[in-house]
């Protein structure tokens, strides 16, 4: 089976760095996605790393080492409207599903 | 607009009575999948198919049915309803791209209570 582990929540303020680590077990290993999901809404995708190294798209960033089963999603400058569930999601071949952590609570405050 | 129309967005039900919430896209995505979210599990995958008359189970498949007799609808079936299937619900789609990334869409969720 399939293993994801990513802490059930983080607390950080406005303005600052936070790191949203995730370690996976898998019997393949294709990609690491992130999904965003604000209070029970719609999970949007956020990045995908294939991979070893970072991936950059404007404040947020996304790392992988395939070596080490892990990765990480790093959100900078931290905004009120980033406090959300970040999830990890797992595809172990290239045509498989996706099977995801159990997500990340982002708590940011002013 | 590209998007996952699921309906209905709440439903309460009672039990064992067989009800149906339906998923439609209209991105021509072959990938379409249903997740279950619980506090605390995150997203389980019910259900997914691969293709039209494509489908196969996920991770927690008892008590539910589907079936893809089109491209663009993924409606998920619930036989006999029980309290335990109180849940989120969401629908998703994707292409299959086999070589790259293809974010899932999902759509806005059914919030089922089952008594």
């Amino acid at each position: 089976g399939q293993s994801l582990e990513q802490p059930s929540e983080v607390t950080a303020v406005e303005g600052a760095i936070v790191q949203i680590n995730c370690t996976y077990q898998t019997s393949g290993f294709y990609g690491l996605s992130w999904y965003q999901q604000h209070d029970g809404g719609a999970p949007t995708f956020l990045s995908y790393n294939a991979l070893d190294g970072l991936e950059e798209t404007g404040r947020f960033s996304s790392f992988l080492s395939r070596s080490d089963s892990y990765g990480y999603l790093l959100l900078q400058e931290l905004q009120m409207k980033d406090s959300a569930s970040y999830f990890c999601a797992v595809r172990v071949s290239g045509y498989s599903t996706l099977t995801f952590g159990k997500g990340t609570m982002l708590l940011v405050s002013p | 607009e590209a998007q996952v129309t699921q309906n209905p967005r709440y439903l309460i039900t009672v039990t064992g009575k067989k009800l149906t919430v339906t998923c439609s896209q209209n991105m021509n995505h072959e990938y379409m999948s249903w997740y279950r979210q619980d506090p605390g599990l995150g997203l389980r995958q019910i259900y997914y198919s691969m293709n039209v008359e494509v489908t196969d189970k996920g991770d927690v498949p008892e008590g539910y049915k589907v079936s893809r007799k089109e491209k663009r609808n993924f409606p998920l079936i619930l036989e006999s309803p029980s309290p335990n299937q109180t849940s989120l619900y969401f629908c998703a789609s994707s292409f299959l791209t086999g070589g790259s990334v293809s974010p899932l869409h999902f759509g806005n969720g059914t919030r089922l209570t089952v008594t």
